[in-house]
Parts: C-alpha cells; structure tokens; sequence
C-alpha cells in the first residue's frame, strides 16, 4: 500500500563516518523534504526537492547532502561536516499544487545517535 | 520570515473535556495550514489540512479553524480520550519553501 518509507528506524555513526539515510515513496508526489528534530526545536527544515534533479537548501542545510535522480527516492546523506548529527530525522512527501504544496506526509523517522 | 507558535507547550486533561489548541504565525500570506499528531518515537500523522480559503474543516472529534486575516488558527478536540495523548504540531504552507513548523503541544489525557 502507498506511502513513505524511512531506513534504517535507528543509525549509529562514529565519529568522521559519512552516514546514508534512506526515504521512497510511492505516493507519486512530486516534492519530498528531509527536516531533523530535536527535543524543544521542533522541526527544522534540511533540504527539499520539488522536481527530479533539483532540490533547494533549507534552514540547516550545513553538513548535509541529498540526490534526487528518482521521483520516489531522496536519500540524505550526514556527512562529518555535520558536528551534532544526534537527533531524529523525518521524511515527508506531497504533490506540488497549483497554489503550492498540498497535503505533506511523512515517514516514520530515523533516529541517528553518534558513538 | 514566517514564525509559527503553539500554544500551550502543554496541556493536561482529564478524559471527556473538550479542548483547544492554539497556533499563530506572523506572515498571513500561506496556501494551507496543516495539522499533526505525533506519538513519541515515531513519524508525523496528518489529520487536517485546511487551504487559505477555507475557514474550517472537520474529522470526526477533531475540528480545526484558520482566520488567515489574525493569523492563527485552533484545533478542537471534543469528549477527549487517553489516546489522544501526543504532541500535536501545525504547519503552514507558502510559496517557494516547505511546511514551517510549530514546536508543537504535547497533550496528556488522563482516565
């Protein structure tokens, strides 16, 4: 059934690794989100995409990279940039309307710790 | 650049009251306004979404209303139960970015 995936459900990282989250969808939308939280922070956005190769920096985008050659996949990368990668990654998907984004939904997390 | 606040951080109540939660952004210029749930430890659930031209929408006990114009919006929770205990979060759509989040309410629903 359709929806949004998220792999692994728990990552650890050593310090200096570079780290792969995983996020498909087969929900056929056309942007997908990447946004980390922290306890008390709320959801803060990392990167987006609304369109196969092309994707936008969000607020928190330093030590992060993502791809989008595939409508269903947006797999962030943590890299060892990233000096406090702990904390709980989510995923999200929508289709792209004519007065902007429409219903988000979202995977059900990965949750990086450093070891 | 949009802020948005939930208030109350968080709210205890017992089963069977009926509840409102609070959300306020500052740039009335969105396409939608969407409200979570969150269970701890695990993704997002969607269960409103209201387009900037509406004025409320409802799903069973849950009923959500935008005055775009004041710039908030409420989620009302009717004859609550314990499993409506979660951090609900709201969001705003607007153009060119993706939601921008609330730090959400953390209800607790006591029997």
């Amino acid at each position: 059934d359709g929806g949004i995936t998220q792999s692994p459900k728990y990552l650890f990282r050593k310090e200096g690794q570079n780290v792969t989250l995983s996020c498909e969808q087969n929900l056929n939308h056309d942007a997908m989100y990447w946004y980390r939280q922290d306890p008390g922070q709320g959801l803060r956005l990392i990167y987006y995409s609304q369109i196969v190769n092309d994707f936008q920096k969000g607020d928190i985008a330093e030590g992060y990279s993502v791809s989008r050659e595939k409508k269903e996949s947006f797999p962030l990368t943590v890299t060892s940039a990233q000096k406090n990668p702990t904390a709980f990654y989510l995923c999200a998907s929508s289709i792209v309307g004519r007065e902007g984004d429409t219903e988000a939904f979202f995977g059900q997390g990965t949750r990086l710790t450093v070891v | 650049k949009q802020e948005v606040t939930q208030i109350p951080a968080a709210l205890s109540v017992p089963e069977g009251e009926n509840l409102v939660l609070n959300c306020s952004f500052t740039d009335s210029a969105i396409y939608n306004l969407q409200w979570f749930r969150q269970d701890p430890g695990k993704g997002l659930t969607s269960l409103l979404l209201i387009q900037s031209s509406q004025r409320e929408q409802t799903s069973g006990r849950l009923n959500a209303s935008l005055d775009k114009s004041s710039g908030r919006s409420t989620l009302y929770i009717a004859a609550s139960q314990p499993g409506d205990s979660a951090t609900y979060l709201c969001a705003v759509g607007q153009a060119g970015t993706a939601l921008i989040f609330g730090k959400g309410t953390t209800l607790s629903v006591s029997s």
